[in-house]
């Protein structure tokens, strides 16, 4: 079935570093990939989206790039901050059906 | 737009008794509504989905008369944990999808029940 591996945390970095959240897919079809963020004791918000291959998300210096070849949506930032310290999920969308990764804690150390 | 909310936002109930969570699509409306728990620590596991005026259709190992969810309208779904036990502790996430489109899922800010 579909589903979404994504990079397992926790991962630590320090303020400005550079950040890779790695993420790949497994679908049947064409699916929309996603990044989600996730604050201590709240629900998702969107990140990111992209919706066919090639296409980049973007968003508060994010990005991810949507790669058929590799099944990838890996999600980038070149200089964290502390703020940007919470739990990332990737997922995948076909039709109504939603598959989200296990999620990858980061925390940013100042 | 494209708002969601839930009602509450914590709960503290007694083993035993059931507690009703609310999720409202506040500007916009859902066809179709889902609900996820998320255990600490991990991912989102979807528990059912729910269409405005017909029953929900439940993720396999969900047990439906333990979890009832009715939608009652295009803006709001409900939730009911049934003689609720410590192990339904958890973070419920409501999700909705917009009648007009485009198929992506909001979510709500989330529940946290805790069972006593």
């Amino acid at each position: 079935g579909d589903s979404v591996t994504q990079m397992e945390g926790p991962v630590t970095l320090s303020e400005e570093a550079f950040l890779t959240i790695n993420c790949t897919y497994t679908a049947t079809g064409y699916p929309s990939l996603f990044w989600y963020v996730q604050y201590p004791g709240e629900g998702l918000q969107l990140l990111l989206k992209a919706t066919k291959a090639d296409d980049k998300g973007s968003n508060k210096g994010f990005e991810a790039t949507y790669r058929k070849e590799t099944t990838s949506f890996h999600l980038e930032k070149g200089s964290v901050q502390v703020s940007d310290s919470a739990v990332y999920f990737c997922a995948l969308q076909l039709d109504n059906d939603m598959r989200f990764g296990a999620g990858t804690r980061l925390t940013v150390k100042p | 737009g494209a708002v969601v909310s839930q009602h509450p936002s914590r709960v503290i109930c007694k083993s035993g008794t059931s507690v009703k969570i609310e999720c409202r699509s506040l500007d916009f409306q859902a066809t179709t509504m889902f609900w996820y728990r998320q255990f600490p620590k991990q991912s989102l596991m979807l528990m059912a989905t729910s269409n405005e005026g017909s029953k929900a259709t439940y993720e396999q190992g969900v047990e439906k008369d333990k979890f009832l969810i009715n939608h009652a309208s295009l803006t709001l779904s409900t939730l009911t944990v049934t003689s609720a036990h410590p192990e339904d502790s958890s973070f419920y996430i409501c999700s909705a999808i917009r009648l007009a489109g485009p198929y992506e899922q909001y979510f709500g800010p989330g529940t946290r029940l805790t069972v006593t």
